[in-house]
Order: C-alpha cells, then structure tokens, then sequence
C-alpha cells in the first residue's frame, strides 16, 4: 500500500533563507504522481507542485523546487528565498498512476513552517 | 475561472443529528473528492464522485455518504453526528481525478459536535 512519511513535524527559517521540507513515500507501483500542498491557518490546501515518476528533471515552480531522488524513494519540496507568507502547514501526496488508474491521494501527516523575520 | 466553493463555511450541531455539506467544483471539472481532516488522524480520503458515479470510497462508516448532481456539483451527507465527526472537511475537485490530474481544493467546511 501507498504511503507517504513526514518526519519534520514543524520546521523554523529566517527570512530570505531557503528551507527543505522532506517527504519519503513508499509504493510498489512503478509509475506514480507526487504532490506538495500548502495549507495556511485558513485551512484552504493550494496545490504547488507536481513530480511525475518517470520525468526526467526535477520540478519547479517559481520559488518552489522538488528534489526527487528515485532510488531512496524520497521528494523534499525546496522554497527558496522563504518569505513571511509561506508560514503554513505543508503535506506531501501521492497517487499511484499505474496499476489502478484512478488511486485516491494519500497525503503525510504534514509539516508545519514557520518563517521568522 | 472561480475555484472550488464549499459551503457552508462553518457548522455546528449536536450529537445525533445529520448534516448536509455542498461542493462546487472548477468548471469544467468532472472529479469531485472529499477528504476530512482532523489533528489526531490528519488527511483522510472519504470518497470520490465522476460524472454522478462514486468511483472510489474511503474506510468510512456508511453514516457518510455524498453525491454528484449533473452539473459536477457535490454534497456529502454525515448521519446521525457523533462528536468524533467534528473536522474540516475539504473537497478537491479535478478534469478527470485520474493520473498526474490535480486536484484543487476548496477552503473547507468546519464542523463541530457538541
């Protein structure tokens, strides 16, 4: 079964520094999609970005970087450049894109970031 | 293009009773997934509604059951309330709900149960 691991329950960074989130996921289908959401005190989850299993690069999105490591099964969002507004709840999701098409997210249990000026 | 309403915003009932939830997903969106959200358990996956058909379902009580109308828009309905029910519950919508498809959230409906 699918499963995503997030060891940092809550994580402090200085302004204007770059902060890792980790993510370590575990399936056994070879073909799977993963996901970072961002949930401020607000309680909306906004999407950020999207890593395919078989894509080549590593994703990014503006200030937002995935460093996917394949082989040790783990996706650690990157934001570079932290800002005030980032402070939130982030999760990591996955869902399985091969053996059964249309597999719900799984999401980790989150980290919670917060950014000190 | 407006993105996923959830209403109401925020509930308040007492145990025992029923609630009726309502999602409206991006137009043009034909996925619509609720999950509910609570500190102890985190992010759980309740079930998944595709052109008026539940096409997946979660480890839920049949106490929660929801729909989808024609034109994509959801409901979830929680019968006879018990205070453990109390939560945020999100609704995702996406195109398809298959594959590397995003889902987009709403911003949730809070529930508590007294």
């Amino acid at each position: 079964a699918q499963k995503i691991t997030q060891t940092q329950p809550g994580m402090f960074v200085q302004e204007k520094e770059a902060v890792t989130l980790d993510c370590t996921y575990d399936t056994s289908d070879p073909s799977y999609g993963l996901f970072w959401y961002k949930q401020p005190s607000s309680g909306e989850m906004i999407f950020l970005i999207y890593q395919g299993s078989y894509d080549q690069q590593n994703a990014t999105e503006g200030r937002y970087s995935l460093n996917f490591q394949k082989a040790r099964k783990s996706a650690n969002l990157v934001i570079s450049a932290s800002q005030l507004g980032d402070s939130a709840m982030y999760f990591c999701a996955m869902r399985e894109l091969g053996y059964s098409g249309n597999t719900p997210l799984v999401f980790g249990k989150g980290t919670r970031l917060s950014v000190i000026a | 293009k407006a993105g996923v309403t959830q209403t109401p915003r925020y509930l308040i009932k007492t145990r025992g009773q029923q609630v009726t939830l309502s999602c409206s997903p991006i137009s043009g969106h034909r996925s619509v997934s609720w999950y509910q959200q609570t500190p102890g358990q985190g992010l759980q996956f309740l079930f998944e509604y595709f052109s008026e058909t539940q096409r997946n379902k979660g480890n839920f009580p049949g106490r929660f059951s929801g729909r989808q109308f024609s034109n994509s828009r959801s409901e979830m309905n929680v019968s006879t309330l018990e205070l453990g029910d109390s939560a945020l519950y999100l609704c995702a919508s996406s195109q398809a709900g298959q594959g590397a498809d995003t889902q987009y959230f709403g911003p949730g409906t809070r529930l508590t149960v007294l």
